[in-house]
């Protein structure tokens, strides 16, 4: 059964800063997704990643994926107060479509 | 753009009554899923649909059901609503695992 772990849970830091968010999946996956969650509202798509060695970036983001160390990292440069938000992790759990979620990183940056 | 929409933000319902949600897409997807989120404990998988008429229960069934008449539309029902389903409810839709979202719905049984 396919287990997806992201730590840290809960994530204070000041704005400027820089930061990793890790995301662990216990069985062979080379789909990886991160999702932002704003509070109240829905999740929204901020990166997919397909295969191993792949990187994205994104204005202060920038997410990385290992399928060999079954790791993916989410990066965050100079904080600012915008990227406020919950952070979620998601591995595709081969063949049914369906994907794993991590419980979510709840990041607060303070200025 | 892909657009999930969810019939209702709020809502709020009675111990014992039967509840439908509503989701419909617009992108043609194969695939909807239902899922819950509970402070602490994430998304969970409550039932999902690979095509019409076609459903699958994922993590937690439980007091739940589904139907898929049409491809653009998935509902799920709370056969006899509880308040141990107080929850955010979120749908999605997908093609090729990248799923798209609905706003949610935070339903309050009473």
């Amino acid at each position: 059964e396919l287990k997806v772990e992201q730590n840290p849970l809960f994530l204070s830091m000041q704005e400027g800063k820089n930061y990793t968010i890790y995301c662990n999946y216990s069985t062979t996956s080379d789909r990886l997704y991160w999702y932002r969650q704003d509070p109240g509202k829905s999740l929204e798509s901020l990166f997919v990643l397909l295969s191993n060695g792949a990187v994205k970036q994104e204005g202060r983001l920038m997410a990385s994926l290992d399928t060999k160390a079954r790791l993916s990292t989410l990066h965050i440069t100079a904080a600012v107060h915008d990227l406020s938000a919950t952070y979620f992790c998601a591995v595709d759990s081969g063949g049914s479509e369906k994907l794993v979620f991590g419980k979510g990183t709840k990041l607060t940056v303070n200025p | 753009d892909v657009k999930v929409t969810q019939s209702s933000r709020y809502l709020v319902k009675r111990t014992g009554e039967k509840v439908f949600l509503e989701c419909v897409q617009d992108m043609d997807h194969e695939n909807m899923f239902w899922y819950r989120q509970d402070p602490g404990l994430g998304l969970r998988l409550i039932y999902f649909s690979y095509d019409v008429k076609m459903k699958e229960k994922g993590d937690i069934p439980e007091g739940y059901s589904v139907s898929r008449e049409k491809k653009e539309r998935f509902s799920l029902i709370l056969e006899s609503a509880s308040t141990n389903q107080t929850s955010m409810y979120l749908c999605a839709s997908s093609f090729r695992t990248l799923q798209h979202f609905g706003d949610g719905t935070r339903l309050s049984i009473l």
